[in-house]
């Protein structure tokens, strides 16, 4: 089955760049889709097929996707971006989710 | 605004049922593909099962296959999760969540709804 790799944590200086990476085997030939969820929330959409933000999400929020590697970009990082972050794809009529990346920031 | 409510989760016994509800409103909900998500504490997300706009084509994990049964009622807008011979390791956060298109297997979440707790154990 396909896999999903992020990393456990990124941390960013506050103000700073923050990106977290989703890696998969040819991932650049999926459409990724990124979450942000908060403790105690449901996950909300930050970005839809690897690069397309949603109404209402700040353009600090960037993706891209490339080869085996997509990237979810943060940029000028803010106490509130502090929190869990997920990538998801489909595959083979099933949807994959990364195991999640801890983003703190400094 | 598009809302989701989830409802019936709570606590049952291994090997047990239970059915979850997610009553939709604020779009066409037959158009849409709809999904349950699972979030185990303190784990990660899991996908867990997809159903089409029609309710024509179902789609599951493997860790649920044969087990959970999703289905939909158009007329009612609202869709089912119907979760048999449960097992701890089903313990989670169940979440519904709406497609981008009446497929359902290739579209983003969005929204989700906020989640009903499910609790086997004896």
């Amino acid at each position: 089955s396909y896999e999903l790799t992020q990393p456990l944590s990124v941390s960013v200086a506050l103000g700073q760049t923050a990106r977290i990476t989703c890696g998969g085997n040819n991932i650049g030939s999926k459409n990724v889709h990124w979450y942000q969820q908060k403790p105690g929330q449901a996950p909300v959409l930050v970005i839809s097929r690897d690069s397309n933000r949603p109404s209402g999400i700040p353009e600090r929020f960037s993706g891209s996707n490339s080869g085996n590697t997509a990237t979810l970009t943060i940029s000028r990082a803010q106490a509130g971006d502090e929190t869990d972050y997920y990538c998801q794809v489909w595959d083979s009529s099933a949807a994959v989710f990364g195991g999640g990346t801890k983003l703190t920031v400094l | 605004e598009v809302q989701l409510v989830e409802s019936g989760g709570g606590l049952v016994q291994p090997g047990g049922s239970l059915r979850l509800s997610c009553a939709a409103s604020g779009f066409t909900f037959s158009s849409y593909a709809m999904s349950w998500v699972r979030q185990a504490p303190g784990k990660g997300l899991e996908w867990v099962s997809a159903i089409s706009g029609s309710g024509g084509s179902t789609y599951y994990a493997d860790s649920v296959k044969g087990r959970f049964t999703i289905s939909r009622d158009n007329s009612k807008n609202t869709l089912y999760l119907q979760m048999n011979s449960l097992r701890a390791e089903d313990t989670a956060v169940y979440y519904c969540a709406k497609g981008e298109a009446a497929a359902g297997t290739s579209s983003w979440f969005d929204p989700w709804g906020q989640g009903t707790l499910v609790i086997v154990s004896s």
